[in-house]
């Protein structure tokens, strides 16, 4: 149980172009989603902090209108790159939690993003 | 602001050696404590965590944990380390409510 679907696994796209990314939880109802960015050979940094209905809350540093995140649905939430360059090319990775405060976060397999 | 510390960045060892992989954590009230584990290319895998109860945590694969608060650690242990453990461990804390914030990763790398 608890198992997070992520897709893309991996993208290859042309800088200037927008990309989106899902993340499902396909077993149970997250309340809220996260993001996270990971660099090669560093450790996950968190972008937003998504709760179903409502705006997602961006990290410091975070480009709001560069990273658009959407959490339509209690199993579903997207990551969209807008205009992507290649300093946007990174592993990202969603996770949700089930409800309550003591749920663990359960993650995606991430998604690698290259940007030529 | 809470933050997770990993005194490692890389571990070497042999196979079947014992493994220590260090982890401070600050914060001024209660925390939940996790260890993750991530194969090249892959997702993480949660191999154990700490809500409450017995400080001495055992996860998946034989690896254990203690958590200890007035030294404000959580040390991963394995006591004989397999060829196939070779991963980046993450530490990462929480407080209720919030994300999960992670260290920086220790490399573990075992050789035969």
């Amino acid at each position: 149980g608890a198992v997070v679907s992520q897709h893309p696994s991996w993208v290859i796209c042309k800088s200037g172009t927008s990309v989106k990314i899902e993340c499902r939880s396909l077993d149970f109802q997250a309340t809220t989603m996260f993001w996270y960015r990971q660099f090669p050979k560093q450790s996950l940094m968190l972008m937003a902090t998504s709760n179903e209905g409502s705006k997602a809350t961006y990290e410091q540093g975070v480009e709001k209108d560069k990273f658009l995140i959407n959490h339509a649905s209690l199993t579903l939430s997207t990551l969209t790159v807008t205009s992507a360059h290649p300093e946007d090319s990174s592993f990202y990775i969603c996770s949700a939690i089930r409800g309550g405060e003591n749920q663990p976060q359960h993650f995606g397999d991430g998604t690698r993003l290259s940007i030529l | 602001a809470q933050s997770v510390t990993q005194l490692d960045s890389q571990v070497p060892v042999f196979e079947e050696a014992p493994v220590e992989l260090r982890c401070n954590y600050s914060s001024s009230v209660s925390v939940y404590l996790f260890w993750y584990v991530q194969y090249p290319n892959q997702g993480l895998q949660l191999l154990l965590k700490y809500l409450s109860g017995s400080t001495l945590v055992k996860g998946i694969n034989g690896f254990e944990a203690e958590f200890n608060k007035s030294q404000t650690s959580f040390h991963l242990r394995k006591p004989s380390v397999h060829i196939s453990d070779t991963a980046e461990y993450f530490c990462a804390a929480k407080k209720a409510g919030t994300a999960l914030i992670f260290g920086k990763g220790t490399t573990l790398s075992v050789s035969s």
